[in-house]
């Protein structure tokens, strides 16, 4: 089964623009949750959606977005870009939504740099 | 509320050397714990789960950890290091009636010849 993937792997972008990052979970997988990881403050949890509502959102401002398609697949956006966006932007899918025992199984992530 | 304190942020052990990579969990409720492992340039890859199944987890690679209530503990060890064990490792924790993880802030294991 293939795993949780993530397009693009890289990007670049200045200040000031938008960004849309996709995200294709595990096939059978209806749960999808973002997070950030910087050097500065670690990984830190963005949101969670389940078939196509978001459950939970983190403490972020809301230039950050997301959402889900019937088919699982989910995109963030992020708007107005600023330099301390530049990060690693991981998803995760897992099964079930609400259980804590689940396993988050994570995408290779997207590089993004804000110059 | 839940936390993870990961006590070290860098550990460098000898190849055959044991690993202990330390991790404390903070949460009012009974929580469960979870390893991650993330090679450069890669995503995060579980290593083991505590379910409260077992207090004793062994996982993947040879690695296992022990949750320890009385402590608030769940240090990640493997009896021998190996060249590829070298990545940095996450301690993560999740309690009921919360949907995300929260992670520690990683400890980078480098493994010497």
């Amino acid at each position: 089964k293939a795993g949780v993937t993530q397009t693009p792997r890289y990007l670049i972008k200045t200040r000031g623009q938008q960004v849309t990052l996709s995200c294709s979970p595990i096939s059978g997988h209806r749960s999808v949750s973002w997070y950030q990881q910087t050097p500065g403050q670690g990984l830190q949890f963005l949101f969670e959606y389940f078939s196509e509502t978001q459950r939970n959102k983190g403490n972020f401002p809301g230039r950050f977005s997301g959402r889900q398609f019937s088919n699982s697949r989910s995109e963030m956006n992020v708007s107005t870009l600023e330099l301390g966006d530049s990060a690693l932007y991981l998803c995760a899918s897992s099964t079930l939504a609400g259980t804590p025992q689940e396993t988050q199984y994570f995408g290779p992530g997207t590089r993004l740099l804000v110059l | 509320a839940q936390s993870v304190t990961q006590l070290g942020s860098h550990v460098s052990v000898s190849e055959g050397a044991l690993v202990l990579l330390r991790c404390n969990y903070s949460s009012s409720v009974p929580p469960y714990l979870f390893w991650y492992v993330q090679y450069p340039n890669q995503g995060l890859q579980l290593l083991l789960k505590y379910t409260s199944a077992a207090t004793l987890v062994k996982g993947i690679n040879g690695f296992e950890a022990e949750f320890k209530k009385s402590e608030t503990s769940f240090h990640l060890t493997k009896p021998s290091a190996h060249m590829s064990d070298a990545a940095e490792y996450f301690c993560a924790v999740r309690t009921g009636s919360a949907r995300q993880l929260t992670f520690g802030s990683g400890t980078q294991l480098t493994v010497l010849p």
